[in-house]
């Protein structure tokens, strides 16, 4: 059973875009989520992550959107660079000791 | 300061030989996790140390795999008799303190049986 559902599961953009991934989760006990963003032949690099108490949260081009009420959290990336280019995988974690993360998005931005 | 590392980088095994994936997380993390990462699929939890030990191994896929951590730094990630649905990037990461949220990931070890 996944706990955290991602989509999509890949994505163009043209540079100067705004790229936007979804997550979803059932388990309200979740109190930490991440983004992390990997590029091929790393590991996944922390990228921004929100605890539930907050609505969004900004760090340069990067936002993270919460809806607590509808169980969704996204990631907007602004003026999208081709060196965004990277799959990004949202997670969700109680306590910080077991993250549950979703399966991937493929972001591809065109110069 | 170095990161987390992981050995060997590349592994090539065949079915039914045993495999040891190393982890060094980064001085002075207490905690440290394991991860399974499939072509094109995320990362699947197996298992998580808080110290040197493990209070949860349910994520573990079968009672092949294992894993240990001494010292309270280097974690071992054992699996007997490998099978090709073992293939994968076994990925593991640190943190400062368990329910440090902040994790660290390394490159980690592609594992191919055949």
């Amino acid at each position: 059973q996944q706990q955290v559902k991602q989509s999509p599961q890949s994505l163009i953009v043209q540079k100067g875009g705004i790229s936007i991934i979804n997550c979803a989760y059932e388990n309200t006990a979740f109190d930490y989520f991440p983004w992390y963003q990997q590029f091929p032949g790393k590991g996944p690099a922390l990228l921004i992550a929100i605890r539930p108490d907050v609505s969004e949260k900004k760090e340069g081009r990067f936002t993270i959107s919460f809806n607590k009420s509808a169980k969704q959290f996204s990631l907007h990336i602004m003026d999208s660079q081709p060196g965004d280019s990277a799959t990004y995988f949202c997670a969700a974690s109680v306590t910080g000791n077991q993250f549950y993360f979703g399966t991937g998005t493929s972001l591809t931005v065109i110069p | 300061g170095a990161g987390v590392s992981q050995s060997p980088s590349n592994k090539v095994t065949e079915k039914g030989k045993d495999v040891e994936l190393r982890c060094d997380p980064i001085s002075g993390h207490t905690a440290l996790y394991w991860y399974r990462q499939s072509l094109g699929q995320g990362l699947e939890f197996l298992i998580y140390f808080q110290g040197n030990s493990a209070p949860d191994k349910s994520g573990l896929p079968s009672d092949r795999f294992s894993a240990e951590r001494t010292g309270g730094s280097v974690s071992t990630l054992t699996i007997q008799r490998t099978q090709q649905e073992d293939s994968a990037v076994y990925l593991c990461a640190s943190s400062l303190t368990p329910g440090g949220y902040e994790q660290y990931f390394g490159p980690g070890t592609r594992l191919t049986v055949t």
